[in-house]
């Protein structure tokens, strides 16, 4: 069973400049996260998808990131401008829905450096 | 609100002795627990979790921990040290109350295994 896809694995951009991620979950699974993990921090939600609707973007800085999960599978986070402080892994998870029970499986993440 | 606690930032242990990671938590409800490893620039592999039932929990690599609900712990154990079991371990709960599915982490805990 393939997992968590992510791309690109790494990237390098100056502050005030644009950057999208993007994510594939595990086939079949319903629930699609983002996650921010800095440096010597465990990851924080970013925000959290049920198919192709928003269940949770309360630690989202609206103003900056944006996410989409339009057919309900792959999924896209975008930060415009990007800020030093966004350096960071950012990781995505999916899960078979969002009982309490589910496993969440991540991908290998991305690591953002702003300059 | 929930929470997970890892008080130590570092273990270290020499290859073929017992370890343990340990873990508090601080929950309203029942407490769903989990383990998950990262190696370096790798994402997030599940380790094991805690729902209900037994509280000796079973999980990948040799790992179990061992759920404790008057001392609120959940400690990660393995009976031999591998030094390939070197790497960053995070305890975290599910965020119950707010039914999103979100996992709540804590800071993390590097394990470094000494041959």
């Amino acid at each position: 069973e393939a997992g968590v896809a992510q791309s690109p694995r790494y990237k390098i951009i100056e502050k005030r400049q644009s950057v999208a991620f993007w994510c594939n979950p595990i086939s079949g699974h319903a629930t699609l996260y983002w996650y921010q993990q800095i440096l010597g921090q465990g990851p924080k939600l970013l925000i959290q998808f049920q198919n192709n609707g928003v269940v949770d973007d309360s630690q989202l800085p609206k103003d900056r990131f944006s996410a989409e999960r339009l057919k309900g599978v792959d999924s896209t986070l975008k930060i415009q401008p990007a800020k030093l402080e966004d350096s960071a892994v950012y990781l995505c998870a999916s899960s078979l829905g969002v009982g309490s029970t589910d496993t969440q499986y991540f991908g290998p993440g991305t690591r953002l450096t702003v300059l | 609100a929930q929470s997970v606690a890892q008080p130590e930032d570092q273990v270290n242990v020499a290859e073929g002795n017992p370890l343990t990671v340990k873990c508090t938590y601080s929950v309203s409800g029942n407490p769903y627990l989990f383990w998950y490893v990262q190696y370096p620039n790798r994402g997030l592999q599940f380790l094991l979790k805690y729902i209900t039932g037994d509280n000796l929990v079973k999980g990948s690599y040799g790992f179990e921990a061992e759920f404790n609900k008057s001392q609120t712990s959940f400690h990660l154990k393995k009976p031999s040290a591998l030094v390939s079991d070197s790497a960053l371990y995070f305890c975290a709960v599910r965020d119950i109350p707010g039914n999103t599915g979100k996992l709540i982490f804590g800071q993390g805990t590097t394990l470094q295994v000494k041959p």
